[in-house]
């Protein structure tokens, strides 16, 4: 079935830093690919999101891009801020639900 | 406008017992999630409801678990016989599901604990 793996956390980052979480998926077909994020004491809510391969989705100085074949879509910043420091899911939506299937999360900790 | 809203926000109960969880959507959007989360876990599907088709409850981890909801409204999630696996996070998402949007708004959850 459909699954998504990103990279083990903790991820402990030093101010303007460079980040890169990891996400690799496997499905069949195209699945639609997000970022979502949990700050803490928040609601999950959307980051970013690539619908077909090789669109790259932006938000807030991340990035990320849809690499059908190597079935990744690695989450980027160039420079990360103590207020980006939350729990990050890679997740894919396929078929006609919508229904989103997430990875296990990434902590990000930054420290000043 | 308001978010998706959940509540209770936290709810204990003992071993056994039932639980009802309740789910207000965004106005107006027409499909929603319910999403479990285990401690350190990403998130899990459950079931889906869009207008008034039937459900996708492919996602229900027994026959204990269930789900309701009216039309485009609120929706509870009801727990039977609770077990101590049942404790974790359960969030509840809405979308306008149409061909150029289907983000999902993610309520703040509700957290269970079964002792």
């Amino acid at each position: 079935g459909d699954s998504v793996t990103q990279m083990e956390g903790p991820v402990t980052l030093s101010e303007e830093a460079f980040l890169t979480i990891n996400c690799t998926y496997t499905a069949t077909g195209y699945p639609s690919l997000f970022w979502y994020v949990q700050y803490p004491g928040e609601g999950l809510q959307l980051l970013l999101k690539a619908t077909k391969a090789d669109d790259k989705g932006s938000n807030k100085g991340f990035e990320a891009t849809y690499r059908k074949e190597t079935t990744s879509f690695h989450l980027e910043k160039g420079s990360v801020q103590v207020s980006d420091s939350a729990v990050y899911f890679c997740a894919l939506s396929r078929g006609n639900t919508g229904k989103l299937i997430f990875g296990q999360g990434t902590t990000l900790q930054v420290k000043p | 406008g308001a978010g998706v809203s959940q509540s209770p926000s936290n709810k204990v109960t003992e071993k056994g017992k039932d639980v009802e969880l309740r789910c207000d959507p965004i106005s107006g959007h027409t499909a929603l999630y319910w999403y479990r989360q285990r401690l350190g876990q990403g998130l899990e599907f459950l079931i889906y409801f869009q207008g008034n088709s039937a459900p996708d409850k492919s996602g229900l981890p027994s026959d204990r678990f269930s789900a309701e909801r009216t039309g485009e409204s609120v929706s509870t999630l009801t727990i039977q016989r609770t077990q101590q696996e049942d404790s974790a996070v359960y969030l509840c998402a809405s979308s306008l599901r149409t061909a150029s949007n289907n983000e999902q708004f993610f309520g703040p959850g509700t957290r269970l604990t079964v002792l």
